[in-house]
């Protein structure tokens, strides 16, 4: 069975840093790519990066190039994203997805609060 | 990067059939071929319903087609049942690696 679980969101201040990591199972890990996508309370679907299978291509919306960073580990199916500078508006649930036929696979979630 | 356009919210009665439209760009929907379709429940993660424009995952129903024209891109819901009730989101790939997804449309079941 294919699961995709995040962790490491939390309560954080603004300027702050989390990682967060997105364990996956059930499928050959290194064949597929993982995108990040994050959502407000009670707003809509943003993309927010993506990592290949090998982890050589990487990619970020605008909104958060520069400052956060995403990664994998093959050898324990993880994929991470560091955020760092954070601020208010990047208080959403994260929730990471595998893509193949679209994005076929996603974690339920981890939220992200950004406050003082 | 911006978000595609969708509407706000359509709705019809059960049975009959609802399109939700997804406006973009040369640069996004016009451009590429990997438009998808999302269905997401208060509270849950979002469930792919179309990829590739037009393409449905095994066990999604066939209520649910997809279609492009243009710049804008269409899901349409035929015999609308109760359970179709539900936030629906598209996703244009726009190049170098990146994604966008619309403004997101709720679905009401009259």
């Amino acid at each position: 069975e294919v699961q995709l679980v995040e962790s490491g969101g939390g309560l954080v201040q603004p300027g702050g840093s989390l990682r967060l990591a997105c364990e996956a199972s059930g499928f050959t890990f290194i064949n597929y790519l993982i995108d990040w996508v994050r959502q407000a309370p009670g707003q809509g679907l943003v993309w927010v990066s993506r990592i290949g299978g090998d982890g050589t291509t990487k990619s970020y919306a605008d909104s958060v190039k520069g400052r956060f960073t995403i990664s994998r580990d093959n050898a324990k199916n993880t994929v991470y994203l560091q955020m760092n500078s954070l601020r208010a508006e990047d208080t959403a649930v994260y929730h990471c997805a595998r893509g193949a036929a679209g994005l076929d696979y996603w974690g339920q979630g981890t939220l992200v609060t950004v406050s003082s | 990067q911006s978000a595609l356009t969708q509407p706000a919210s359509v709705s019809g009665s059960p049975g009959q059939s609802v399109t939700i439209s997804c406006t973009g760009t040369s640069s996004d929907v016009g451009a590429y071929n990997y438009i998808s379709w999302y269905q997401q429940y208060p509270g849950k993660a979002p469930k792919v319903l179309i990829y590739e424009v037009s393409n449905r995952p095994s066990g999604v129903p066939d209520r649910f087609s997809g279609s492009k024209s243009g710049n804008t891109a269409s899901l349409t819901i035929s015999g609308l049942q109760a359970e179709d009730e539900a936030d629906y989101y598209c996703s244009s790939y726009v190049g170098a690696s990146t994604n966008v997804f619309g403004t997101g449309t709720k679905v009401t079941v009259l």
